[in-house]
């Protein structure tokens, strides 16, 4: 099983440039989640999704946008970057709430 | 609403010391799990622990121990005999009740020097 697969790894973009974070994951788990992390503050949650067809906002939803079509992906598209969205991105997957939850690898996001 | 505080944002130590690094949460469920994470230098985020509100027993995985005080809110993580291959970015982490959300302290830095 390959668990939770994030691309790209690094990213640069230019301001008001719009992109995709892929996340995909085969575990066939019904929670997925976007979390940024930046220094001092952790990792914050953008948006997350609880099924195929069901996204809610997180801490930090604006600039974002989500869906989710299927179980297994969970796309997270910047719709006009900032260089406020400067970060390193994380997607996740979870199983059961009580669970650990499962990360991709991360993507370094730089905008320019 | 629920929230994790991690007060120490980074620690030195030198190889072989034990470091110690504080967990403090906040939360209105009887019902909730605390995590520990790891973040080494290669960016990774790697599962260490889980902890459920109704257990209160510590626990040791080799080098690793945690103490999870409820009267105190705290989940402290322990690691003796420090090695460099500890040096990382840890994070503590809360789940409440039927929630799939995370709450995540803002991490401590250990550095261990040889």
């Amino acid at each position: 099983n390959a668990g939770v697969t994030q691309t790209p790894k690094f990213q640069v973009l230019k301001t008001g440039q719009s992109m995709t974070l892929q996340c995909a994951q085969d575990m066939n788990h019904e929670y997925m989640s976007w979390y940024r992390q930046d220094p001092g503050m952790g990792l914050r949650l953008i948006h997350y999704s609880v099924g195929a067809g069901i996204t809610d906002q997180g801490e930090v939803p604006n600039g974002y946008n989500v869906s989710r079509s299927t179980t297994e992906d969970f796309p997270l598209r910047l719709l006009s970057a900032a260089p406020s969205q400067t970060s390193v991105y994380f997607c996740a997957s979870r199983g059961q709430w009580g669970r650990e939850a499962f990360f991709g690898q991360g993507t370094r996001l730089t905008v320019v | 609403a629920q929230k994790v505080t991690q007060a120490q944002t980074e620690i030195s130590v030198v190889e072989k010391e034990d470091v110690t690094l504080d967990c403090v949460y906040e939360t209105r469920d009887t019902t909730y799990y605390l995590f520990w994470y790891k973040q080494p230098p290669s960016g990774e985020l790697v599962f260490l622990i889980r902890r459920n509100s109704f257990d209160e027993q510590n626990e040791i995985s080799g080098r690793y121990s945690w103490n999870f005080q409820k009267s105190t809110s705290s989940f402290n993580f322990t690691i003796t005999a420090s090695q460099v291959v500890d040096s990382a970015v840890y994070f503590c982490a809360l789940s409440e009740t039927n929630d799939y959300k995370l709450s995540f302290g803002a991490g401590t830095t250990v550095t261990v020097r040889a």
